[in-house]
């Protein structure tokens, strides 16, 4: 296991809700990247965040957005969701935004109704 | 633009006999190379990587990868295949901040 742990597993909503992925980081580590994977490829990222701040951004629209707490473990929230943003949504945390490899969580299982 | 290309979607090889999982890569500088394999229902597992140094890198649960500079390639390998290692494996480059992905390779060990 890697010690990055996200809850919940599993969750369902309607179209048009919001909701909140939560992922708590391995011990020490600064940076939070988040990424979607849509059944059938490989994940997309989202954003990252390192040291609280926003450190980069991938091609999703601003009612994705995320935050990042003083102990380093991040939420991504999701307003007005789509039926095309059920996914996969992982969380990997890492020591630095570069060379180091990132530890994933097992990921949270979004379906959107 | 930075891309990542895994040429085959499904790898089936025989127990006990070697593999390969192609991956090449476009980015500018030097890339950070990475192999990441997925088991259903799981999250992602790292195996290897490459910064810099030796082109032949060894990861985890005795894959290795080779890191080929004049055909942007870095191929993961294993010398006797084992059942347990049928998953889903993805390359990866690092740019900047972000991990660009392929599309993964579904790896098929035959008993």
């Amino acid at each position: 296991e890697t010690g990055v742990t996200q809850s919940p597993t599993h969750l369902i909503k309607t179209r048009g809700q919001q909701v909140t992925l939560r992922c708590s980081s391995q011990s020490g580590h600064n940076t939070v990247s988040w990424y979607q994977q849509a059944l059938g490829q490989g994940p997309q990222f989202i954003f990252q965040y390192y040291r609280e701040e926003e450190n980069g951004r991938g091609n999703f629209p601003p009612r994705f957005s995320g935050l990042q707490f003083p102990n380093y473990s991040s939420e991504l929230n999701v307003n007005a969701l789509e039926l095309d943003d059920s996914a996969l949504y992982l969380c990997a945390s890492s020591l630095g935004t570069r060379g180091p490899e990132a530890f994933f969580g097992q990921g949270t299982r979004l379906t959107v109704v | 633009a930075q891309s990542v290309a895994q040429p085959e979607d499904q790898v089936k090889v025989a127990e006990g006999n070697p593999l390969t999982v192609k991956c090449t890569y476009s980015v500018s500088g030097n890339p950070y190379l990475f192999w990441y394999v997925q088991y259903p229902n799981r999250g992602l597992q790292f195996l290897l990587k490459y910064i810099t140094g030796d082109n032949l890198v060894k990861g985890s649960y005795g894959f290795e990868a080779e890191f080929n500079k004049s055909q942007t390639s870095f191929h993961l390998k294993k010398p006797s295949a084992l059942v347990s290692d049928s998953a889903l494996y993805f390359c990866a480059v690092n740019s900047n901040y972000q991990l660009i992905w392929g599309a993964g390779t579904k790896l098929i060990i035959k008993p």
